[in-house]
């Protein structure tokens, strides 16, 4: 089955630094979308992309779909406190009249004060 | 808040036991998803409803069924448990586009002792 590759796993930054983290997948997704999950809930959509090569930003996130169709991009700039979290990619798998959704399997932030 | 409520928060059972974990989507969404999310394995999709009617199945354990009901709600139902079923069970509802993103509710916390 389809299969997302994030990196890094985790990371430890600064309070005040930009973070830049990734997605790639041995196939070709139409729609990316980026979600995070603070503990003890459920995750919530930031970003959706739709296009080869789209750049979207939401506030302090600007997230990209690769030219490729296989990778996609988020950072986020100036970190604060309220950042921490895991930052999942995903992707909907094939199959017509469905939108299940692949994820990747996160990437956990920590900020430091 | 996403507007999907998911009801109990929390369960604590036995191995063998039966449970009911029961999901409300957002107002108007048509389609739910369920999803598992354990420590090892990410976020798992098990099964779709649209409408009623199953739409599609994942990586669903034959001891687990789903249904939704005339008014949209959904129950996933897990019976004959087992250590390894202890999960967070995620419902997501969706609009009616191919392309509408899943909107999770905050999860049921499932231990079995």
């Amino acid at each position: 089955g389809q299969q997302l590759n994030q990196s890094p796993q985790s990371m430890f930054i600064q309070e005040g630094e930009d973070v830049s983290m990734n997605c790639t997948s041995s196939s070709i997704f139409n729609t990316w979308l980026w979600y995070k999950q603070d503990p003890g809930e459920g995750p919530v959509l930031l970003i959706a992309l739709y296009k080869a090569g789209e750049l979207t930003s939401n506030g302090r996130l600007t997230a990209q779909f690769g030219i490729t169709r296989k990778d996609s991009f988020l950072n986020i700039s100036a970190s604060i406190p309220s950042d921490v979290g895991i930052y999942f990619c995903a992707g909907p798998s094939s199959g017509a009249g469905s939108y299940q959704l692949t994820f990747g399997k996160g990437t956990k932030l920590s900020v430091i004060p | 808040d996403s507007g999907v409520t998911q009801t109990p928060k929390h369960l604590i059972t036995a191995t063998g036991q039966r449970v009911t974990l029961r999901c409300s989507p957002r107002s108007g969404d048509l389609s739910v998803y369920w999803y598992q999310q354990s420590l090892d394995q990410g976020l798992q999709f098990l099964i779709q409803y649209y409408n009623g009617e199953e739409r599609a199945k994942g990586n669903i354990l034959e001891r687990f069924s789903a249904q939704q009901f005339p008014d949209l709600h959904s129950e996933l139902n897990l019976s004959s448990l087992e250590l390894g079923d202890s999960a967070l069970y995620f419902c997501a509802s969706s609009g009616q586009g191919g392309n509408s993103p899943l909107h999770f509710g905050n999860g049921t916390r499932l231990t079995v002792t």
